[in-house]
């Protein structure tokens, strides 16, 4: 149980152009989704809180009309890279907890490389 | 924010050694998963573990909330072990923090 699905797994976009990536949870829902970022060799770090029917809450430093967050349902939440440049190109990851009571374990999605050329 | 380190930053082992990974964080923390990243990004839960000791297989896991430090045995390690190694924690509200990650290289 529990799974989350990405998609794309890959996508090369051109400079100037916006890029969708979604993010599914497929057997439960989940009310919060979170994005993150991983340069190569280095951390994962979270870009934002995706809140279903909300808006996003964002991390410092994160440009919010960069990347546009939308949690429009209870197992769809979608990250759109606006205006992509090679700067932009990254790992980029979702996650969902599966609710339930007490706490749960965070699953994540098996992320999408964004090349930006 | 909470910081939260991880040791060693690189390993490399012998297939069949034993190794101990650490993650200490700097604030009490609700939640902490470690898991383990393989070549192609994939993300995999290995432990959900806030307190106490936990064993799958080869791998155990032991978080001492008090002290704010989890460690993470590999034993006898295979090749397909490899990969980066991250701890996660929460605190409060629902967001996770990743730790600074180990690699792991074994090899043959």
């Amino acid at each position: 149980g529990a799974v989350v699905s990405q998609h794309p797994s890959w996508v090369i976009c051109k400079s100037g152009t916006s890029v969708k990536i979604e993010c599914r949870s497929l057997d439960f829902q989940a009310t919060t989704m979170f994005w993150y970022r991983q340069f190569p060799k280095q951390s994962l770090m979270l870009m934002a809180t995706s809140n279903e029917g909300s808006k996003a809450t964002y991390e410092q430093g994160v440009e919010k009309d960069k990347f546009l967050i939308n949690h429009a349902s209870l197992t769809l939440s979608t990250l759109t890279v606006t205006s992509a440049h090679p700067e932009d190109s990254s790992f980029y990851i979702c996650s969902a907890r599966a609710p339930r009571a007490g706490n749960s374990p965070l699953h994540f999605g098996n992320g999408t490389r964004l090349t930006v050329t | 924010g909470i910081q939260v380190e991880q040791s060693p930053p690189d390993l490399i082992l012998q297939e069949g050694a034993n190794s101990t990974l650490r993650c200490n964080f700097s604030d009490s923390v609700n939640n902490l998963q470690w898991f383990h990243q393989n070549p192609w990004g994939q993300l995999i839960n290995l432990f959900y573990i806030p307190s106490g000791t936990k064993q799958n297989g080869r791998l155990s896991a032991t978080t001492v909330a008090t002290e704010r430090y989890s460690l993470l045995y590999i034993s006898s390690s295979q090749t397909t072990d490899s990969g980066v190694y991250f701890c996660a924690v929460r605190r409060g509200t629902y967001k996770y923090i990743f730790g600074t990650g180990t690699r792991l290289k074994v090899l043959a």
